[in-house]
Formats: structure tokens, sequence, C-alpha cells
């Protein structure tokens, strides 16, 4: 498997303009979730999704959109970049609530560092 | 809203000693809490998890320790490495979402 995988690694974006950011996982998991992460500090939910067809807000939506339609997919919109947005963005997926010792899991991908200039 | 505090100096220790971090919290009620370690460069990895009905956890030379009342939770690594050198968060979920700290960045000197 391999894993939460996202796309591109990096990317510079100039004000106004637009991009996704991609995500895919293998592990056919249901939960996935968008976080982005400034320097020195935690990861900031940004949104969610528990299943195909169904997102939800996170801390810090204002300026991002979400869509999931299918399993695997997860992709993040910004439509208008700020320098506001310059960040790092890590996709991840949830482990479902069965028993075992990683029940609940959050599995990341590697990150995408976002530069809005 | 929540907040989740843990220390932001780094902790320095000795390879071989118990590093000990700290993860507190306030307006909050999580069922479980979570500990990742990330790498400069690096996504978050899963350590551990302890839910609000376990007072403590291990794995390997991992343990975790939950007071609800305290609003605290402990994260310890026995006979540290200096590969045990990293940030590591803590996170707490409130249903389907998670809140993390800011991580503390552990350096273990040989």
């Amino acid at each position: 498997n391999a894993g939460v995988t996202q796309t591109p690694k990096f990317r510079i974006l100039k004000i106004g303009q637009s991009m996704t950011l991609q995500c895919t996982q293998d592990m056919n998991h249901n939960y996935m979730y968008w976080y982005r992460q400034d320097p020195g500090m935690g990861l900031k939910l940004i949104y969610y999704s528990v299943g195909a067809g169904i997102t939800d807000k996170g801390e810090v939506p204002n300026g991002y959109n979400v869509s999931r339609s299918t399993t695997e997919d997860f992709p993040l919109r910004l439509e208008l970049a700020a320098p506001s947005q310059t960040s790092v963005y890590f996709c991840a997926s949830r482990h479902p609530r069965t028993s075992g010792p990683f029940q609940e899991t959050q599995y990341f991908g590697p990150g995408t560092r976002l530069l809005v200039l | 809203s929540q907040k989740i505090e843990q220390n932001s100096e780094a902790l320095n220790i000795q390879e071989g000693k118990t590093a000990t971090l700290t993860c507190n919290y306030t307006n909050y009620s999580p069922a479980y809490l979570q500990w990742y370690r990330q790498d400069p460069g690096r996504g978050p990895v899963f350590l551990l998890l302890i839910r609000e009905n376990e007072k403590e956890k291990r794995k390997e030379r991992l343990k975790v320790t939950f007071d609800t009342t305290l609003k605290q939770s402990l994260f310890h690594i026995t006979a540290s490495q200096p590969a045990d050198s990293a940030t590591y968060l803590c996170a707490l979920n409130n249903f389907n979402k998670f809140y993390f700290g800011s991580g503390t960045k552990l350096n273990v000197k040989p």
C-alpha cells in the first residue's frame, strides 16, 4: 500500500490564483482530513469527510473548498490565494473504529508546501 | 473554544535518560487522546492512543498517562536515544474532529 499520497510537493502561487491540492489514499478509509501547519505551530483542521459525498468544516475553512466523490480522493481547492494561506498542508485518513491496536489512527501524507506571493 | 498546550520550549536531555512531555487542555472532555511524532519536513506519525477510561498505556519504551481531572496527559520515553529526537504532538478528538497541540521538540544528546 502506498498509504496517503499528496501532490504537488511544493508550489508557488501568486495572489489571486487558484489551485487544487490532491490527496489519495489506498487503505479504504472512510474518514479523511485536511490540515494546515504554520511554522512552529500545531495542525489546524480545515475540512474533513466521513465518506464519499459528505464533507464538513473544521477550525479554519475560510478560503478553501473540498469535495469527496470517491472513497480514495479528497482534493482541497484554493480559489483566490492569499499570503495568509502560505503554509504546509497535510492530508490524513483515519483507520475505522474497529478493535485492534490501530483503531482511530490517523495516517498522514508527506505534505504540500505552498507559498503565496 | 478548545485549547491545547504543549511546552513550546525544546526539551534537551542526555541519552539514556527519561524524557517527559506534557499536554494540557481546557474547555474540553475528549473521549481519547493521541500522541504523534513529527520529523522535519515529514507528516506526523501515530505513536499511541489512550482513552478517557484508561490511566496508562505502554508501548515498548513509550508510556502515556491520562488524567481527566487535571486535563493533562504525560508522554514518557524511557532510555532515550538520539534517534528519538523529533517534535511530539498531542491530539484530542471531538467526535469526528481532531485538535492538535503545537508540539514539543525533543533533543536527545549522545
